[in-house]
């Protein structure tokens, strides 16, 4: 079993949805969450992190945490053709970091 | 600030040579890493470093893979000898240990091919 799991997707959403990405990890003790964006060709870019239980916004994005069901997401609303791109899940525990394989997000005009 | 600086941006070299890529963190960072993705394996941490000292390098391959943070600016990672299977992306990122563990800002990458 991998330490964290996302659908590989594409997942395509219209301009102006809302996009929902999932994630879920392994370990119950797991301390923090991390959402990054890849685009073709570059790095990794830090979009937001969470460690508490809830919701966190941060402008158009979403982060949700639920430690109980092993499940944190990322909600993008107002999803615009720029949003597309490859949406990777961080998972941070006792200095060991895992990535997901990452979920690609396709917004259609 | 410049970001974190990876040098080269693109290596091509032939099975059996040595590589090294090379990294320069964000300055004030005291959390460095070292990652390799590939369309198979997603993105894997090979060895993180804070305060210039290796915390986890589990993710290291094998024997042939050593990295080195001689100081708070700079560390390499070196191949030795180098095999095709190694062909990847190499990011470096660099961060500061907080709250959430750590915010982790990414280098652009070097991309590798051994031939």
């Amino acid at each position: 079993q991998k330490e964290v799991e996302q659908n590989s997707g594409p997942l395509s959403v219209p301009e102006g949805a809302i996009a929902s990405l999932n994630c879920t990890y392994s370990d119950r003790g797991s301390q923090s969450f991390f959402w990054y964006r890849q685009y073709s060709g570059k790095s990794p870019e830090l979009i937001m992190f969470i460690y508490s239980n809830g919701d966190k916004e941060d402008g158009r994005f979403t982060a949700q945490l639920n430690k109980a069901s092993q499940y944190v997401s990322l909600l993008i609303r107002d999803s615009q053709p720029s949003d597309s791109a490859t949406y990777l899940c961080a998972v941070y525990n006792f200095n060991k970091f895992y990535f997901g394989s990452g979920t690609k997000l396709n917004v259609k005009p | 600030d410049a970001g974190v600086i990876q040098s080269p941006r693109h290596e091509v070299t032939e099975m059996g040579q040595e590589v090294t890529l090379r990294c320069k963190p964000i300055s004030g960072h005291n959390s460095l890493f070292w990652y390799r993705q590939t369309m198979m394996r997603g993105l894997e941490l090979l060895i993180y470093f804070n305060n210039n000292v290796p915390i986890d390098d589990s993710g290291m391959p094998e024997d042939r893979f050593s990295a080195k943070m001689p100081n708070a600016s700079f560390s390499t990672l070196k191949i030795q000898p180098s095999e095709p299977r190694d062909s990847a992306v190499y990011f470096c990122a660099s961060g500061v240990p907080g709250l959430a563990g750590n915010e982790q800002f990414f280098g652009p990458g070097t991309r590798l091919t051994v031939l």
